[in-house]
Protein backbone atom coordinates (compact mmCIF):
# COMPACT_ATOMS: atom_id res chain seq x y z
CA UNK A 1 0.00 0.00 0.00
CA UNK A 2 1.04 3.65 -0.34
CA UNK A 3 2.13 5.84 2.42
CA UNK A 4 3.17 9.25 2.37
CA UNK A 5 5.68 10.83 5.14
CA UNK A 6 6.41 14.02 5.85
CA UNK A 7 8.84 15.76 8.60
CA UNK A 8 9.47 17.45 10.95
CA UNK A 9 5.73 17.80 12.14
CA UNK A 10 6.56 20.61 14.43
CA UNK A 11 9.03 23.40 14.08
CA UNK A 12 10.44 27.22 14.84
CA UNK A 13 12.90 29.13 12.95
CA UNK A 14 14.09 32.55 13.76
CA UNK A 15 13.15 34.82 10.59
CA UNK A 16 16.59 35.10 7.78
CA UNK A 17 16.98 31.44 8.64
CA UNK A 18 16.68 28.69 5.74
CA UNK A 19 13.54 26.28 5.53
CA UNK A 20 13.73 22.64 4.43
CA UNK A 21 10.82 20.31 4.89
CA UNK A 22 10.53 17.02 3.28
CA UNK A 23 7.83 14.53 1.53
CA UNK A 24 8.22 10.76 0.35
CA UNK A 25 5.81 8.64 -0.78
CA UNK A 26 6.01 5.03 -0.81
CA UNK A 27 4.71 2.07 -2.87
CA UNK A 28 4.39 3.96 -6.06
CA UNK A 29 6.26 5.26 -8.89
CA UNK A 30 5.57 8.30 -10.67
CA UNK A 31 3.41 10.32 -8.38
CA UNK A 32 1.92 13.58 -8.86
CA UNK A 33 3.42 15.31 -5.60
CA UNK A 34 2.11 18.83 -4.32
CA UNK A 35 2.95 21.64 -1.69
CA UNK A 36 0.01 22.72 0.50
CA UNK A 37 -0.05 25.94 2.83
CA UNK A 38 -2.90 26.46 5.42
CA UNK A 39 -2.51 29.96 7.44
CA UNK A 40 -4.90 29.18 10.71
CA UNK A 41 -8.10 28.65 10.68
CA UNK A 42 -7.93 29.07 6.88
CA UNK A 43 -8.06 26.54 3.86
CA UNK A 44 -5.75 25.09 1.96
CA UNK A 45 -3.35 27.15 -0.60
CA UNK A 46 -1.62 25.24 -3.49
CA UNK A 47 2.32 26.36 -3.78
CA UNK A 48 3.68 23.96 -5.97
CA UNK A 49 2.87 20.31 -7.81
CA UNK A 50 5.00 18.32 -9.42
CA UNK A 51 4.86 15.84 -12.02
CA UNK A 52 7.71 14.21 -12.57
CA UNK A 53 11.96 14.72 -11.61
CA UNK A 54 12.95 18.08 -11.95
CA UNK A 55 9.42 19.41 -13.03
CA UNK A 56 8.05 22.31 -10.46
CA UNK A 57 5.09 24.34 -11.07
CA UNK A 58 4.48 27.29 -8.81
CA UNK A 59 1.24 28.95 -8.05
CA UNK A 60 1.89 31.62 -6.14
CA UNK A 61 4.74 33.91 -6.26
CA UNK A 62 6.44 33.52 -2.92
CA UNK A 63 9.41 33.37 -0.66
CA UNK A 64 9.51 29.52 -0.72
CA UNK A 65 11.14 27.44 -3.56
CA UNK A 66 10.33 23.62 -4.11
CA UNK A 67 12.39 20.76 -5.84
CA UNK A 68 11.85 16.52 -6.56
CA UNK A 69 15.64 14.93 -6.56
CA UNK A 70 13.71 12.15 -7.03
CA UNK A 71 10.85 10.41 -8.37
CA UNK A 72 8.97 9.83 -4.72
CA UNK A 73 10.46 12.48 -2.70
CA UNK A 74 9.51 16.61 -3.04
CA UNK A 75 11.69 19.20 -1.04
CA UNK A 76 10.45 22.88 0.33
CA UNK A 77 12.74 25.09 0.66
CA UNK A 78 13.49 28.51 1.75
CA UNK A 79 16.87 30.52 2.09
CA UNK A 80 15.26 33.30 4.27
CA UNK A 81 12.51 32.67 6.11
CA UNK A 82 9.66 35.53 6.77
CA UNK A 83 7.42 35.85 9.32
CA UNK A 84 5.07 35.47 7.03
CA UNK A 85 6.17 31.89 6.13
CA UNK A 86 4.32 30.94 9.49
CA UNK A 87 1.71 27.95 8.72
CA UNK A 88 0.60 24.72 8.37
CA UNK A 89 2.12 23.31 4.86
CA UNK A 90 0.56 20.10 3.59
CA UNK A 91 2.42 17.24 1.57
CA UNK A 92 0.46 15.10 -1.03
CA UNK A 93 0.09 12.71 -3.62
CA UNK A 94 -2.20 11.54 -6.45
CA UNK A 95 -1.35 8.76 -9.04
CA UNK A 96 0.33 10.18 -12.08
CA UNK A 97 -1.33 10.90 -15.33
CA UNK A 98 -4.83 11.50 -16.41
CA UNK A 99 -7.37 12.67 -14.01
CA UNK A 100 -7.90 10.89 -10.45
CA UNK A 101 -10.79 10.09 -9.25
CA UNK A 102 -9.94 9.71 -5.61
CA UNK A 103 -8.39 13.12 -4.95
CA UNK A 104 -5.24 13.48 -3.18
CA UNK A 105 -3.73 11.80 -0.11
CA UNK A 106 -1.91 13.80 2.37
CA UNK A 107 0.66 13.88 4.94
CA UNK A 108 0.41 14.36 8.40
CA UNK A 109 1.73 18.14 7.84
CA UNK A 110 4.71 20.31 9.13
CA UNK A 111 3.17 23.52 12.03
CA UNK A 112 6.04 26.09 11.05
CA UNK A 113 6.61 28.98 13.40
CA UNK A 114 8.71 31.42 12.26
CA UNK A 115 9.82 33.89 15.30
CA UNK B 1 -9.06 29.35 -12.49
CA UNK B 2 -11.73 27.44 -10.28
CA UNK B 3 -13.05 28.94 -7.29
CA UNK B 4 -15.08 27.15 -4.59
CA UNK B 5 -17.17 28.91 -2.11
CA UNK B 6 -17.94 27.34 1.19
CA UNK B 7 -19.88 30.18 2.50
CA UNK B 8 -20.77 28.78 6.10
CA UNK B 9 -17.48 29.69 8.38
CA UNK B 10 -18.95 27.90 11.26
CA UNK B 11 -21.88 25.29 12.33
CA UNK B 12 -22.70 23.96 15.90
CA UNK B 13 -25.17 21.25 16.17
CA UNK B 14 -26.20 18.90 19.04
CA UNK B 15 -25.11 15.45 19.19
CA UNK B 16 -27.45 12.57 16.81
CA UNK B 17 -29.02 15.81 15.15
CA UNK B 18 -28.58 16.18 11.14
CA UNK B 19 -26.30 19.60 10.28
CA UNK B 20 -26.06 20.28 5.96
CA UNK B 21 -22.93 22.00 4.74
CA UNK B 22 -23.28 23.78 1.78
CA UNK B 23 -20.61 24.53 -1.30
CA UNK B 24 -20.76 25.81 -4.96
CA UNK B 25 -18.28 26.01 -7.55
CA UNK B 26 -17.54 27.45 -10.80
CA UNK B 27 -15.90 25.76 -14.19
CA UNK B 28 -16.22 25.74 -17.28
CA UNK B 29 -15.34 22.03 -17.52
CA UNK B 30 -18.12 19.23 -17.85
CA UNK B 31 -15.78 16.33 -16.08
CA UNK B 32 -14.61 16.47 -12.77
CA UNK B 33 -14.32 15.56 -9.27
CA UNK B 34 -16.01 16.87 -6.36
CA UNK B 35 -14.53 15.99 -2.59
CA UNK B 36 -15.01 16.66 0.89
CA UNK B 37 -12.41 16.22 3.47
CA UNK B 38 -12.32 16.19 7.01
CA UNK B 39 -9.35 17.65 9.14
CA UNK B 40 -9.85 17.46 12.60
CA UNK B 41 -7.98 18.94 15.81
CA UNK B 42 -4.85 16.70 14.42
CA UNK B 43 -5.34 18.61 11.57
CA UNK B 44 -4.36 15.14 9.25
CA UNK B 45 -6.60 15.62 6.28
CA UNK B 46 -9.45 12.77 5.46
CA UNK B 47 -11.40 12.23 2.50
CA UNK B 48 -15.00 11.70 3.72
CA UNK B 49 -16.62 11.52 0.22
CA UNK B 50 -16.24 12.01 -3.61
CA UNK B 51 -18.96 12.75 -6.33
CA UNK B 52 -17.97 12.34 -9.95
CA UNK B 53 -19.92 14.75 -11.91
CA UNK B 54 -20.80 12.81 -15.13
CA UNK B 55 -23.11 10.39 -12.41
CA UNK B 56 -26.41 11.77 -11.40
CA UNK B 57 -26.85 9.78 -8.07
CA UNK B 58 -25.73 11.48 -4.94
CA UNK B 59 -22.58 9.83 -3.48
CA UNK B 60 -23.52 8.08 0.28
CA UNK B 61 -20.82 7.21 2.67
CA UNK B 62 -22.34 5.79 6.30
CA UNK B 63 -23.83 8.81 8.05
CA UNK B 64 -22.16 11.44 4.98
CA UNK B 65 -24.87 12.49 2.14
CA UNK B 66 -24.04 14.37 -0.20
CA UNK B 67 -26.74 16.48 -2.73
CA UNK B 68 -24.88 17.34 -6.17
CA UNK B 69 -26.87 19.88 -8.16
CA UNK B 70 -24.60 19.93 -11.58
CA UNK B 71 -26.39 22.83 -13.26
CA UNK B 72 -26.60 24.64 -9.98
CA UNK B 73 -22.73 24.12 -9.33
CA UNK B 74 -24.05 22.82 -5.67
CA UNK B 75 -22.40 20.14 -3.68
CA UNK B 76 -23.88 20.04 -0.36
CA UNK B 77 -22.60 17.63 2.34
CA UNK B 78 -25.23 16.08 5.05
CA UNK B 79 -23.86 15.17 8.43
CA UNK B 80 -26.61 12.86 9.57
CA UNK B 81 -26.31 11.45 13.50
CA UNK B 82 -24.07 13.56 14.03
CA UNK B 83 -21.30 12.30 16.65
CA UNK B 84 -18.67 13.93 18.88
CA UNK B 85 -16.08 12.82 16.37
CA UNK B 86 -17.08 14.55 13.53
CA UNK B 87 -16.04 17.70 15.45
CA UNK B 88 -13.62 19.00 12.49
CA UNK B 89 -13.04 21.30 9.74
CA UNK B 90 -14.73 20.37 6.51
CA UNK B 91 -13.62 21.46 3.10
CA UNK B 92 -14.80 21.10 -0.20
CA UNK B 93 -12.60 20.27 -2.75
CA UNK B 94 -13.13 21.05 -7.49
CA UNK B 95 -10.65 18.50 -9.01
CA UNK B 96 -10.42 18.83 -12.74
CA UNK B 97 -6.48 18.23 -13.21
CA UNK B 98 -5.64 19.81 -9.66
CA UNK B 99 -7.26 19.73 -6.13
CA UNK B 100 -9.04 23.89 -5.44
CA UNK B 101 -10.26 23.83 -1.66
CA UNK B 102 -12.85 26.19 -0.85
CA UNK B 103 -11.90 28.45 2.61
CA UNK B 104 -13.66 25.50 5.06
CA UNK B 105 -16.76 25.07 7.17
CA UNK B 106 -15.65 24.24 11.20
CA UNK B 107 -18.50 22.18 12.33
CA UNK B 108 -18.59 21.34 16.43
CA UNK B 109 -21.12 18.64 17.51
CA UNK B 110 -22.00 19.87 21.08
CA UNK B 111 -22.75 16.84 23.36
Amino acid sequence: SQTIHQWPATLVQPVGSPLSLECTVEGTSNPNLYWYRQAAGRGLQLLFYSVGIGQISSEVPQNLSASRPQDRQFILSSKKLLLSDSGFYLCAWSPGQGMNPYGYTFGSGTRLTVV
Amino acid sequence: AQTVTQSQPEMSVQEAETVTLSCTYDTSENNYYLFWYKQPPSRQMILVIRQEAYKQQNATENRFSVNFQKAAKSFSLKISDSQLGDTAMYFCAFFDYKLSFGAGTTVTVRA
